[in-house]
């Protein structure tokens, strides 16, 4: 069963705008990973954070976490049409769990419009 | 240092058939996962190997299987191939080390079958 689910489905914009991506998930983490897939390709590691963590950024991408409402977003700033993609959140196991399995969402498809 | 390998890139079998996918993980990682993606079901843990033994196994019938030899390569074969078992196979490779938990992923095989 997924674990995460993102929200949007797909988000349409244009180039030089934001574009924001959330994510809920039903169980305990220790650590939300954020990652791109081109077009039915292998999937990229955007960034990481851990459940003791609030907010991370990495380049233009800011990722929140909050753990009470169980919800993460992505925020990619001065969107480029390269950023065009699918983005998925991906959980793991928690406390009770395993690390190594990790847990993705159904996916933001991003258009970022040139 | 190389990524993740993956062979082959695409696959056509016959119902009924089995199949034999391959994973060649990053030098040094000792942990591979294997994912299946489809469009109705998304991104599907299946299972992960660490040191030549199964760790964890997603909750996919007995058809499907791995290993990992000692070069830390991995192996996941399907039995009597089905329609429904047409999906993206990713795998990834992971540092494993202690609260480590991102992935790489090989850009995936791509399995069809008619």
């Amino acid at each position: 069963s997924q674990q995460g689910e993102e929200d949007p489905q797909a988000l349409s914009i244009q180039e030089g705008e934001n574009a924001t991506m959330n994510c809920s998930y039903k169980t305990s983490i220790n650590n939300l990973q954020w990652y791109r897939q081109n077009s039915g390709r292998g999937l990229v590691h955007l960034i990481l954070i851990r459940s003791n963590e609030r907010e991370k950024h990495s380049g233009r991408l800011r990722v929140t976490l909050d753990t009470s409402k169980k919800s993460s977003s992505l925020l990619i700033t001065a969107s480029r049409a390269a950023d065009t993609a699918s983005y998925f959140c991906a959980t793991d196991g928690g406390s009770g769990g395993s690390n190594y399995k990790l847990t993705f969402g159904k996916g933001t498809l991003l258009t970022v419009n040139p | 240092k190389a990524g993740v390998t993956q062979t082959p890139r695409y696959l056509i079998k016959t119902r009924g058939q089995q199949v034999t996918l391959s994973c060649s993980p990053i030098s040094g990682h000792r942990s591979v996962s294997w994912y299946q993606q489809t469009p109705g079901q998304g991104l599907q843990f299946l299972f992960e190997y660490f040191s030549e033994t199964q760790r964890n196994k997603g909750n996919f019938p007995g058809r499907f299987s791995g290993r990992q030899f000692s070069n830390s390569r991995s192996e996941m074969n399907v039995s009597t191939l089905e329609l429904g078992d047409s999906a993206l196979y990713l795998c990834a490779s992971s540092p494993s080390i202690r609260g480590y938990t991102e992935a790489f992923f090989g850009q995936g095989t791509r399995l069809t079958v008619v």
